[in-house]
């Protein structure tokens, strides 16, 4: 099936542990997007990628960095630096076609720092 | 930067009701998106709206793209329970390229009472 994948789905770390969320897309889309999500709250823009080997932060960059070395693959990850890191963490893509954007959204991975 | 108004934050109606949300923007969009999310989950696209004043409809839903290219609205008709969950909006400003940011909405808590 053709889709967006995120894993895990929950993932527990110690405070000041770097850890790296995974997104997978098969559906040959050109850009890919991490949004980040508190409770109760909307969708906030962390990192997006148009293109393999390129990206541009978003809103809330600070504390994460991510790659893109495949069309396929765009991992986030959480450094320490970022002073609160549980969320919910979302990660959509989009192909890029006449000037629309229409993102579609994997299920999700749930951090939990202790 | 641009700011994406969603109202009503909550809603409460009882089964067999009909329900409509609305978004309005600062500025001109392209692109109208509307989502829906459950807990835990992605959101799900719902409707994609590309053109001022195009109606669409899927399935029970109804969306439409306003004239002025600043706002849009969503109706659900006979309200079931399982129609439960957060609805976003998510608009592209005119002048953005593709592969860029979209602007969210708050989100509308729905609970539909059996």
């Amino acid at each position: 099936d053709g889709g967006i994948t995120q894993s895990p789905k929950y993932l527990f770390r110690k405070e000041g542990q770097n850890v790296t969320l995974s997104c997978e897309q098969n559906l040959n889309h050109d850009a890919m997007y991490w949004y980040r999500q508190d409770p109760g709250q909307g969708l906030r823009l962390i990192y997006y990628s148009q293109i393999v080997n390129d990206f541009q932060k978003g809103d809330i960059a600070e504390g994460y960095s991510v790659s893109r070395e495949k069309k396929e693959s765009f991992p986030l990850t959480v450094t320490s630096a970022q002073k609160n890191p549980t969320a919910f963490y979302l990660c959509a893509s989009s192909i890029l076609r006449g000037g629309t954007d229409t993102q579609y959204f994997g299920p999700g991975t749930r951090l939990t720092v202790l | 930067g641009q700011q994406l108004n969603q109202s009503p934050q909550s809603m409460f109606i009882q089964e067999g009701e009909d329900v409509s949300m609305n978004c309005t923007s600062s500025s001109i969009f392209n692109t109208w998106l509307w989502y829906k999310q459950e807990p835990g989950e992605g959101p799900v696209l719902l409707i994609a709206l590309y053109k001022a004043g195009e109606l669409t409809s899927n399935g029970r839903l109804t969306a439409q793209f306003g004239i002025t290219r600043k706002d849009s609205f969503l109706n659900i008709s006979a309200s079931i329970p399982s129609d439960v969950g957060i609805y976003f909006c998510a608009g592209q400003s005119l002048g953005e390229t593709s592969g860029s940011r979209l602007t969210f909405g708050e989100g509308t808590q729905l609970t539909v009472n059996p």
